[in-house]
């Protein structure tokens, strides 16, 4: 199975703030790797696809960069609404996830 | 626009069974492959099953393989996870999404429901 490790687990940044984060995969899933948004309450949305095409209707404050076994998801400008947890997703082989990065507003 | 709602959740003993549903509105559900996701208190997002859009191919997670089995009735855009033999370990809130094509190897999920929580409790 593929394993997927992300970092951090828990991010506190200020609005405005750039923040950045890892997904890792255990061996190489080409550009096969999406990222979600999830907030309590709400269903999860479908952010970046193929590693770095932003899905229709997503903020351009939102890009995803990598290939191989490194992946970045990228926010800039943080705003309050993008407090969620984001989940990067394998889906190369099967589907496997990360185990999720909470973004806190510091 | 696509809306996705599950129903079917709740309290249950271990070793008994529940089934959840899953309403799809705004696409047309018989071109396109779904998938249950779940999501365990405290833990990331775990895949559990798939099928394709005409019901003739599904997959299921090791771990319920045996005591889960997805289904679909396309006649009314309906998606189904039968869940038996319910373990404490199955508690989550599951999720059903939608894939960007029609076969089980259509993984890219681009539309998800809130959710439909699961608690396995005796």
């Amino acid at each position: 199975d593929i394993q997927m490790t992300q970092s951090p687990s828990t991010l506190s940044a200020s609005v405005g703030d750039r923040v950045t984060i890892t997904c890792r995969a255990s061996q190489s899933i080409d550009h096969w790797l999406a990222w979600y948004q999830a907030k309590p309450g709400k269903a999860p949305e479908l952010l970046v696809h193929q590693a770095s095409r932003l899905a229709g209707g997503v903020s351009s404050r939102f890009s995803g960069s990598g290939s191989g076994t490194e992946f970045t998801l990228t926010i800039t400008y943080l705003q309050p609404e993008d407090i969620a947890t984001y989940h990067c997703q394998q889906y190369h082989t099967y589907v496997t996830f990360g185990q999720g990065t909470k973004v806190e507003i510091k | 626009q696509v809306q996705l709602v599950e129903s079917g959740g709740g309290v249950v003993q271990p070793g008994n069974s529940l089934r959840l549903s899953c309403a799809a509105s705004g696409f047309t559900f018989s071109t396109f492959g779904m998938h249950w996701v779940r999501q365990a208190p405290g833990k990331g997002l775990e895949w559990v099953a798939v099928i394709s859009n005409d019901g003739n191919d599904k997959y299921h997670v090791e771990s319920v393989k045996g005591r889960f089995t997805i289904s679909r009735d396309n006649s009314k855009n309906m998606l189904y996870l039968q869940m038996n033999s319910l373990r404490l370990e199955d508690t989550a809130l599951y999720y059903c999404a939608k894939t960007d094509c029609d076969s089980t190897v259509c993984r890219l999920l681009d539309s998800w429901g809130q959710g439909a929580l699961v608690i396995v409790s005796s």
